[in-house]
């Protein structure tokens, strides 16, 4: 069964505290790996697809890998106005567009 | 582009009630998702469609969830009768794709139902 799975459930950091949140997956055969942005209220924001192990792709402070069974989401300098929930999902091949999301990491940045 | 817009944002009804949840994809995008969100379960696929058409619907709880989508600009669903435990937020999203390869899902506000 694919199964996506997110850590830590949460994360207090202080402002420019650099950390990384990981994500585990389990596949059968993995086409890509998302990253979203979730503010409170909202929907997901789409931040990265990541394809294949060995993957980086960066935006601001954030840069996102990948390897065979699993994901990070490096932030560099935190600032309070990336506080939100991070969530992670997979797509597998021959499943059509379905994603597959983790429980997600509610990070929180204090000045 | 306006984004996904989804209608109403919130709903407020009673067990029993029929309810329907309205969302307008993004101009040109062939795919359109229906999510359910809950603190219990995270975000949840119910069914997608492409090209107006359903693809999967083996997410949709049970025979009281339906889900339409008449044209490439609208899209309903619907759950007849609601219960206490459908109360959760509804997420609709689109996507393009671009030679068979599936491209980023864009997510509406939601939908905040509660069923009392």
């Amino acid at each position: 069964e694919d199964q996506v799975t997110q850590s830590p459930e949460a994360l207090r950091l202080q402002e420019g505290e650099s950390s990384s949140l990981n994500c585990s997956y389990t596949v059968s055969g993995l086409r890509g790996l998302f990253w979203y942005r979730q503010d409170p209220g909202k929907g997901p924001e789409f931040l990265f697809t990541l394809y294949s192990a060995g993957e980086e792709k960066e935006k601001e402070r954030l840069k996102a890998t990948l390897t065979k069974k699993e994901s990070f989401l490096h932030i560099t300098a935190p600032k309070p106005e990336d506080s939100a929930t991070y969530l992670c999902a997979v797509q597998a091949k021959g499943q059509g567009g379905k994603l597959i999301f983790g429980q997600g990491t509610e990070l929180s940045v204090k000045p | 582009d306006a984004g996904v817009i989804q209608s109403p944002r919130h709903e407020v009804t009673e067990m029993g009630q029929e309810v329907t949840l309205r969302c307008k994809p993004i101009s040109g995008h062939d795919y359109l998702f229906w999510y359910r969100q809950t603190m219990m379960r995270g975000l949840e696929l119910l069914i997608y469609f492409n090209n107006n058409v359903p693809i999967d619907d083996s997410g949709m709880p049970e025979d009281r969830f339906s889900a339409k989508m008449p044209n490439a600009s609208f899209s309903t669903l619907k759950i007849q009768p609601s219960e206490p435990r459908d109360s959760a937020v509804y997420f609709c999203a689109s996507s393009g794709s671009s030679g068979g390869e599936y491209n980023e899902q864009f997510f509406g506000p939601g939908t905040r139902l509660t069923v009392l």
